[in-house]
């Protein structure tokens, strides 16, 4: 157990709807990263949070968004989902925002069907 | 921009050294991790580098020549549980943070 807890580990919808994965950063660590992992992309950095602030985004669809909450857990939100959405979600985290070990979730496989 | 290189796949054998390459050309760096990734399963921390020169950690090593945009990760005395996806991964400067950008990951094979 890393001590970054994500919610649901599977996740089974449709095109068109909407889901949002939950993350809870390891304790102290006041960063949360999402990243998307896919068979032919790698690990794709989404958007990044410090203290309940975005600090940086990557390659986020609009369609996608996210929040840092003040008890520091952390929400993905995906919508409209289309059939390339489906991948390995990760979050991370790491102490605060500097070039920091990141620990990771053990992920939430979504498949859009 | 940013562009990270590792070979797709390599295989070795139990017992044997093994070393994986990673180049990378970007802006903005700070330090150099490599990560292992068994499949289905989340990334783990090996090792981190931001100053040229080696790094030791048992039986996985790692190199850094910031000048060149090179790094390795030095696999030694495999064993076949080592065989897993390793991933390299660039500290990137981005609003106010650094933000790991990895590479599309090298798949280590360990055979008999």
């Amino acid at each position: 157990d890393s001590g970054v807890t994500q919610t649901p580990k599977h996740l089974i919808t449709a095109t068109g709807q909407r889901v949002t994965l939950r993350c809870s950063p390891r304790s102290g660590d006041l960063s949360v990263y999402w990243y998307q992992q896919s068979l032919d992309q790698g690990l794709q950095f989404l958007i990044q949070y410090y203290n309940g602030e975005e600090r940086a985004k990557g390659n986020i669809l609009e369609r996608f968004s996210a929040q840092q909450f003040p008890d520091l857990h952390s929400e993905l939100n995906l919508s409209s989902l289309e059939l390339g959405d489906s991948a390995l979600y990760f979050c991370a985290s790491s102490e605060d925002s500097g070039a920091n070990v990141l620990t990771f979730g053990a992920g939430s496989r979504l498949t859009v069907l | 921009g940013q562009n990270i290189d590792q070979p797709t796949e390599m295989t070795a054998t139990e017992g044997a050294i093994v070393q994986i390459n990673c180049t990378y050309q970007t802006s903005g760096f700070n330090g150099l991790f490599w990560y292992q990734q068994h499949a289905g399963e989340a990334p783990t921390f090996l090792s981190y580098n931001v100053l040229d020169g080696l790094e030791e950690k048992g039986r996985f090593s790692s190199f850094l020549s910031r000048s060149k945009g090179y790094s390795y990760l030095l696999l030694k005395e495999l064993q076949m549980k080592d065989s897993a996806s390793y991933l390299c991964a660039v500290a990137l400067a981005s609003g106010g943070s650094y933000i790991p950008t990895f590479g599309r990951g090298t798949s280590l094979i360990v055979h008999p």
